[in-house]
């Protein structure tokens, strides 16, 4: 199984500003994918990061409010632009297992947005 | 439509005792897996069941997997209080690659 570290844990964020989530990998994998988790819901698959190339959305989500890279096939990141309370959520990052199918996760970054 | 619905939305049951947890899906999957979450937590990855596979054992957890009538259900045996948490379940559907779908999931609360 794949250790997947993200940061910040947490974090308490201002309306209109950005943050940028960071995911780490500790061995390459070929798919990476960014959920969010709103308060007392399920996941919702935001988009799926490429490497070398732009992400791929899906419906509901748009590039300009939630840039991702991924340079590597280790690391990936999520930023959530010009934020507001609805943003208030906890995000996370997986990477999916090519040998077995399993998706792993990390212990997501919970934000708050005032 | 929901892919991945799972009932009952919260259950509490004593220590000792089995839980079962069911998810209903409605198009064709490659492989159904369990998450369990706890309060605050990241996700932790429980078992995967492939299509064509019926049953799964993993220590204390069974899935069982009903292609025909398109469910899943998870039990876990012999709860204890640190099983309580949040389960979902998660499929991967035949027309999305390796991108998996969740369940609105099960509450379950196991008191001591």
């Amino acid at each position: 199984s794949a250790v997947i570290s993200q940061k910040p844990s947490r974090d308490i964020c201002q309306r209109g500003t950005s943050l940028t989530i960071q995911c780490q990998v500790d061995s390459q994998v070929t798919m990476m994918f960014w959920y969010r988790q709103q308060p007392g819901q399920s996941l919702t698959l935001i988009a799926t990061a490429n490497q070398g190339s732009e992400a791929t959305y899906e419906s509901g989500f748009v590039i300009d409010k939630f840039p991702i890279s991924r340079p590597n096939l280790t690391f990936s990141t999520l930023t959530v632009s010009n934020m507001s309370p609805e943003d208030s959520s906890i995000y996370l990052c997986s990477a999916w297992a090519v040998t077995t199918g399993e998706l792993f996760f990390g212990e997501g970054s919970r934000l708050t947005v005032l | 439509s929901q892919q991945g619905e799972e009932d009952p939305q919260a259950l509490s049951i004593q220590e000792g005792e089995n839980a079962t947890m069911n998810c209903s899906y409605k198009t064709s999957i490659n492989n159904l897996q369990w998450y369990r979450q706890n309060s605050g937590r990241g996700l932790v990855h429980l078992i995967l069941i492939r299509s064509n596979e019926r049953e799964k054992h993993s220590g204390r957890l069974r899935v069982t997997l009903d292609t025909s009538k398109k469910s899943s259900s998870l039990l876990i045996t012999a709860s204890r209080a640190a099983d309580t948490a949040s389960y979902f379940c998660a499929t991967n559907e035949e027309t999305s690659g390796s991108r998996l779908t969740f369940g609105e999931g099960t509450q379950l609360t196991v008191n001591p």
